[in-house]
């Protein structure tokens, strides 16, 4: 089992430029999540859901939009990159009320 | 609101010098408590989950406890190898429907040889 994956695994973009990062599990898990994890700030919540075609807002939703279209994927989308969005995104995912286990991260800079 | 507090922020230890990391919580009616370690430059790695005051599980080097109000995470006889951010999550019950987690800030440790 592959676990949890994240593509890209990098990227850098420029202020206003869109792009996806798409997270896939193959645990079968019901949950999926999107964080961030930034220097004195720890893991945010940005986005999660419970179920294929459901999506809910985390803690940090702002600038953000997700999609789960098929059960082991969940994509999260940035319209306009800001570079305040710089940062390293992880992607989790979870069989409730179990422990979530997290993908190996892209690291996102926007200039 | 829910805090998670992890301390110390840093701990430097010489191998095989054993240590405690704790993490307090002001969640009333924890539903699990987490603990997760995470290596530079890759995600959190789940390590145990505590479900109620009492519990204690170990893996290796690493033993973490639970009562009311806080969690240990002991390293006995440490190796560089256990060198890594730990990072402690709680599950509180209002958070139940989306399985939410709410984290602490984390402890890097570095383990000298």
């Amino acid at each position: 089992n592959a676990g949890v994956t994240q593509t890209p695994k990098f990227r850098v973009l420029k202020t206003g430029q869109s792009m996806t990062l798409l997270c896939a599990q193959d645990m079968n898990h019901e949950y999926m999540y999107w964080y961030r994890q930034d220097p004195g700030m720890g893991l945010r919540l940005i986005h999660y859901s419970v179920g294929e075609g459901t999506t809910a807002k985390g803690e940090v939703p702002d600038g953000y939009n997700v999609s789960r279209l098929k059960k082991q994927n969940f994509l999260l989308g940035l319209e306009s990159a800001a570079p305040s969005q710089t940062s390293v995104y992880f992607c989790a995912s979870s069989y409730p009320p179990h422990e979530q286990y997290f993908g190996p991260g892209t690291r996102l800079t926007v200039t | 609101e829910d805090q998670v507090t992890q301390s110390p922020e840093a701990l430097r230890l010489q191998e095989g010098e054993s240590s405690s990391l704790n993490c307090s919580y002001t969640v009333s009616g924890l539903r699990g408590l987490f603990w997760y370690r995470q290596d530079p430059g890759k995600g959190p790695e789940f390590l145990f989950t505590l479900y109620s005051a009492g519990e204690e599980k170990e893996k290796e080097r690493l033993k973490a406890t639970l009562t009311k109000k806080e969690s240990f995470l002991h390293i006995t006889a440490p190796k560089p190898e256990d060198s890594a951010t730990y990072l402690c999550a709680v599950h509180p019950p209002e958070e139940a429907a989306g399985n939410k987690l709410t984290f602490g800030g984390g402890t890097r440790v570095l383990v000298k040889p």
